[in-house]
């Protein structure tokens, strides 16, 4: 069975770092790209960027380029997603998912609450 | 980036069919066969219902269809039930190597 399980919730204030996590199983991390996605509460779905486990090459939504980092680790099958510097703006729910071929994403982590709070 | 757009909120009695759309331009919906939709139930994750504008995953109820014409795709839900009230939003692949989400909609089965 092919899962994606995302480390659990974090509270961080303002100007922290973070790094948080896609852990893949039940297929060749390598063979497909992840790819995260933001939703801010109340609201829908962001798309935020993606990696090629294979190389490492990424591809950012401009609306996040320069905001966060996605790396991968091929000897542990898991995908991050860092901030160097959180922001209030930065709360949301965000979510990894495989995706297959040029723009399916199947299946979903569980999703990954961030609450950045003074 | 500009997100695809989706009506608010669309809503039916059970049994009927509903149509949501999801318009975009010829850089994403129209240039590429490349639409996927997904159903969110509350606090859950999505979920996979639709790719390739209208192939359905194994699983997943033939009641849901999808469709493309011009810059806009649609997913249609025939027999609406009660279970099918959720958040849905579409996806298209964009060019530069991107993907961008539609705006999302409400369906409530009344």
């Amino acid at each position: 069975e092919v899962q994606l399980v995302q480390s659990g919730a974090e509270v961080k204030t303002p100007g922290e770092s973070l790094r948080i996590s896609c852990k893949v199983s039940g297929y060749n991390f390598t063979s497909s790209w992840i790819t995260w996605v933001r939703q801010m509460p109340g609201k829908g779905l962001e798309w935020m960027g993606r990696i090629d486990p294979s190389d490492s090459y990424t591809s950012y939504s401009p609306s996040f380029q320069g905001h966060v980092t996605i790396s991968a680790d091929k000897s542990s099958n898991t995908a991050y997603l860092q901030w160097s510097t959180l922001k209030a703006s930065d709360t949301a729910i965000y979510y990894c998912a495989r995706l297959k071929g040029p723009n399916w994403f199947d299946p979903w982590g569980q999703g990954t609450l961030v609450t950045v709070s003074s | 980036q500009s997100a695809l757009t989706q009506p608010a909120s669309v809503s039916g009695s059970p049994g009927q069919s509903i149509t949501i759309s999801c318009t975009g331009t010829s850089s994403d919906v129209g240039g590429y066969y490349y639409v996927s939709w997904y159903q969110q139930h509350p606090g859950k994750a999505p979920k996979l219902m639709i790719y390739d504008v209208s192939n359905r995953p194994s699983g997943v109820s033939n009641r849901f269809s999808g469709s493309k014409s011009g810059n806009t795709a649609s997913l249609t839900i025939s027999g609406l039930q009660a279970e099918d009230e959720a958040d849905y939003y579409c996806s298209s692949y964009r060019s530069s190597s991107n993907n961008v989400f539609g705006t999302g909609t409400k369906v409530t089965v009344l």
